[in-house]
């Protein structure tokens, strides 16, 4: 596609429940990054996949949270039995090669509300 | 830790004056330094970038500079506009694909 692509754009659940983001990645991209950013805050990393090497998740908050990329493209963000501190924008990242200098490029976000 | 510090946190400009962000980063390896901008509920957005090899960049009314040796990098907006509002996040990123962000700034252009 012509950009990063995520959905939900809004989520709104009760406590306890799961939920499933997705993220597709510009078309050709390799790396796909998640980030977090609760209210008016800054950009939190969350995990980081890299062609078929094994993700970075060393951002996740919890066990709560996984994430997972299937056959290099299409990623999707699970947090599982969800507490209300979770509520925040889930942002997806990608970018056409790893290292330094290579651009990445957000989605709109998937806005995360758990009541 | 790697971190980068940002500043101020809130900026108000009339129209028509220039503003100024700040950033300092921590780590020397770092070699790319982007500006993105995000306005109320979408995602950020590349503005503009620059790399350790250059001091200035500047695309229209929107530069950026680096000091390597001070370890800091500056977004300037000159004669800005109401469509500047937004929240401004600096990034350092050396060697890896890991990208450190600023804690973003709010600018408000006041017309």
């Amino acid at each position: 596609g012509a950009g990063v692509s995520q959905s939900p754009s809004n989520k709104v659940t009760e406590k306890g429940k799961d939920v499933e983001l997705r993220c597709d990645p510009i078309s050709g991209h390799t790396a796909l990054y998640w980030y977090r950013q609760s209210l008016g805050q800054g950009l939190e990393f969350l995990i980081y996949f890299q062609g078929n090497s094994a993700p970075d998740k060393s951002g996740l908050p919890s066990d709560r949270f996984s994430a997972e990329r299937t056959g290099g493209s299409v990623s999707t963000l699970t947090i599982q039995r969800t507490q209300q501190e979770d509520s925040a924008v889930y942002l997806c990242a990608s970018s056409s090669t790893t290292g330094a200098g290579n651009t990445i490029y957000f989605g709109e976000g998937s806005w995360l509300t758990v009541v | 830790g790697e971190n980068v510090e940002q500043h101020p946190s809130t900026l108000s400009v009339q129209e028509g004056d220039s503003a100024v962000i700040k950033c300092t980063y921590s780590d020397s390896a770092s070699n790319y330094f982007p500006w993105y901008k995000q306005e109320l509920g979408k995602g950020p957005q590349l503005i503009i970038d620059i790399r350790s090899n250059v001091g200035e960049k500047k695309d229209q009314r929107i530069a950026v500079t680096l000091n390597k040796t001070a370890k800091h990098f500056s977004l300037h907006i000159t004669e800005t506009q109401p469509e500047d509002s937004a929240v401004y996040f600096c990034a350092a990123s050396g060697g890896t694909y890991k990208y450190i962000f600023g804690t973003g700034t709010r600018l408000k252009v006041l017309a």
